[in-house]
C-alpha cells in the first residue's frame, strides 16, 4: 500500500494536447518530486517541491510546468509535448529535505504522445 | 558529478538460488545509499537503505552493506522466491542547491527473473 497516488495511471495524447497529471501524499510530507522514467534510461529527477516551493528545475523544457499549491498536491502541467516524451512520469514525497529521508514514489503515470 | 553503476541485466535464477546485483557508486561526501524495487506495472518501492559506512540495511530477506572503502552498496539474499521477480534499482542520494533539497540518483536497473 502506498501513500502517494497518482491520477491518471494511464493516459495517451496528441502533441497539441493539453493534460495533466496528479500526484497526492497521505504522508503529511513536506517535500514532493516529479521523476521520468524512459526506457533503458535511468531515472530523472525533473522537479522538487519543498514546502510548495520549487527548489530544483532539472533543465525541463518550458512543455513540463509543475504546480504545487499545497504540500499534499503536486501536478504535471503537459502541453505541445512531443512523442519522445512518452514515458512513466512518477512522482515521490518525503518528509523533508535531506539527504538521509527516504522518497516514496506512487505507482505512475504512463503517458503516451502521439 | 555522482553516479551510480549496477550490473547489467537481466539476471535469471532459479527459486531458492543466492542473489547478488552488485551496485558501485561515485561520490563527493557522504551520500546514503537506497535498493528500491518495482513490479511490473507498479511504482519504485523502498526495499532497504543505508546512511553511512558500514550500516547494513536488511528486509524481506534482502541485504545491502555501504562500503565506503570500495565504493559499493551490493544487493543479496540468500534464496530467491518467484515472488521476487523485479527491476531493482540502486540509488544515492544526493544535496543540492546548497542543501535547500536532495535528489536520488539511480542506476539503470537489474531485471531479476526467478523461475520455479
Amino acid at each position: 500500500e502506498t501513500g502517494v497516488t497518482q491520477t491518471p495511471r494511464h493516459l495517451v495524447m496528441g502533441m497539441t494536447n493539453k493534460k495533466s497529471l496528479k500526484c497526492e501524499q497521505h504522508l503529511g510530507h513536506n517535500a514532493m518530486y516529479w521523476y521520468k522514467q524512459s526506457a533503458k534510461k535511468p531515472l530523472e529527477l525533473m522537479f522538487v517541491y519543498n514546502f510548495k516551493e520549487q527548489t530544483e528545475n532539472n533543465s525541463v523544457p518550458s512543455r513540463f510546468s509543475p504546480e504545487c499549491p499545497n504540500s499534499s498536491h503536486l501536478f504535471l502541467h503537459l502541453h505541445t509535448l512531443q512523442p519522445e516524451d512518452s514515458a512513466l512520469y512518477l512522482c515521490a514525497s518525503s518528509q523533508s529535505w535531506t539527504s538521509t529521508d527516504t522518497q516514496y514514489f506512487g505507482p505512475g503515470t504512463r503517458l503516451t504522445v502521439l | 558529478g555522482n553516479s551510480v553503476t549496477q550490473m547489467e541485466g537481466p539476471v535469471t535464477l532459479s527459486e531458492e538460488a543466492f542473489l547478488t546485483i552488485n551496485c558501485t557508486y561515485t561520490a563527493t561526501g557522504y551520500p546514503s545509499l537506497f535498493w528500491y524495487v518495482q513490479y511490473p506495472g507498479e511504482g519504485l518501492q523502498l526495499l532497504l537503505k543505508a546512511t553511512k559506512a558500514d550500516d547494513k540495511g536488511s528486509n524481506k530477506g534482502f541485504e545491502a552493506t555501504y562500503r565506503k572503502e570500495t565504493t559499493s552498496f551490493h544487493l543479496e539474499k540468500g534464496s530467491v522466491q518467484v515472488s521476487d521477480s523485479a527491476v531493482y534499482f540502486c540509488a544515492l542520494s544526493e544535496s543540492i542547491g546548497g542543501g535547500a533539497t536532495n535528489k536520488l540518483i539511480f542506476g539503470t536497473g537489474t531485471l531479476l527473473a526467478v523461475q520455479p
